[in-house]
């Protein structure tokens, strides 16, 4: 399978800063990320879809200017949770995406993050 | 849009059958997948099936019915390790990407 990395792997931090999430695919090209959120016991939200080069597409109730997200190189994509709050708690993980094949998706192994 | 539908939670002893179902809608099918995610960690690829029939792998299968919007994920000879949650998920095409929508999950849990 592909590999996936996430950095960092948990974060706890003060209300009000800005957290920023490292995605990266080692062996494949992404062309698409796709980053969720999941809630303890809860499923995998879409909050957006990026692909290399362009501006991320969001879901709807996801506020684009609170999670930016950078899409620069094939290989790398940030998430940027910014004036972070408690209700931004949560599970992220990315999974990116290459050219070929739909039936199976990556996932990296997703960041922790905690806003106190 | 799309919605999923599987049961929240499953239970089974070590060496049974167990089958979790997902009932789906959406207005544009490209195929179900299934995903095993442990407590803590990242959700894995089980398998998929983008045409009607049963698709095998090992301890584990997943059928689709196109015509019921229905699809099942089949554990046999379960075992401890097993006991986790399991989410199927669907993709509509938007624009020029495929998105996945995952199911709530079915947690598993595998009795001794």
């Amino acid at each position: 399978g592909a590999v996936v990395s996430q950095h960092p792997s948990w974060v706890i931090c003060k209300s009000g800063t800005s957290v920023k999430i490292e995605c990266r695919s080692l062996d494949f090209q992404a062309t698409t990320m796709f980053w969720y959120r999941q809630f303890p016991k809860q499923s995998l939200m879409l909050m957006a879809t990026s692909n290399e080069g362009s501006k991320a597409t969001y879901e709807q109730g996801v506020e684009k200017d609170k999670f930016l997200i950078n899409h620069a190189s094939l290989t790398l994509s940030t998430l940027t949770v910014t004036s972070a709050h408690p209700e931004d708690s949560s599970f992220y993980i990315c999974s990116p995406k290459g050219l070929a094949g739909l039936e199976t998706q990556y996932f990296g192994p997703g960041t922790r993050l905690l806003v106190l | 849009g799309q919605s999923l539908e599987q049961p929240s939670e499953v239970t089974a002893v070590e060496g049974a059958i167990v089958q979790i179902n997902c009932t789906y809608q959406t207005s544009g099918f490209y195929g179900l997948s299934w995903y095993q995610q442990h407590d803590g960690g990242a959700p894995t690829f089980l398998s998929y099936n983008g045409l009607d029939g049963l698709e095998e792998t090992g301890r584990f299968s997943s059928f689709l019915s196109r015509s019921d919007s229905y699809g099942y994920l089949l554990l046999q000879e379960l075992q401890m390790k097993d006991s986790a949650s399991y989410f199927c998920a669907v993709r509509e095409k938007s624009g020029g990407s495929y998105i996945p929508t995952f199911g709530r999950g079915t947690s598993l849990i595998v009795h001794p």
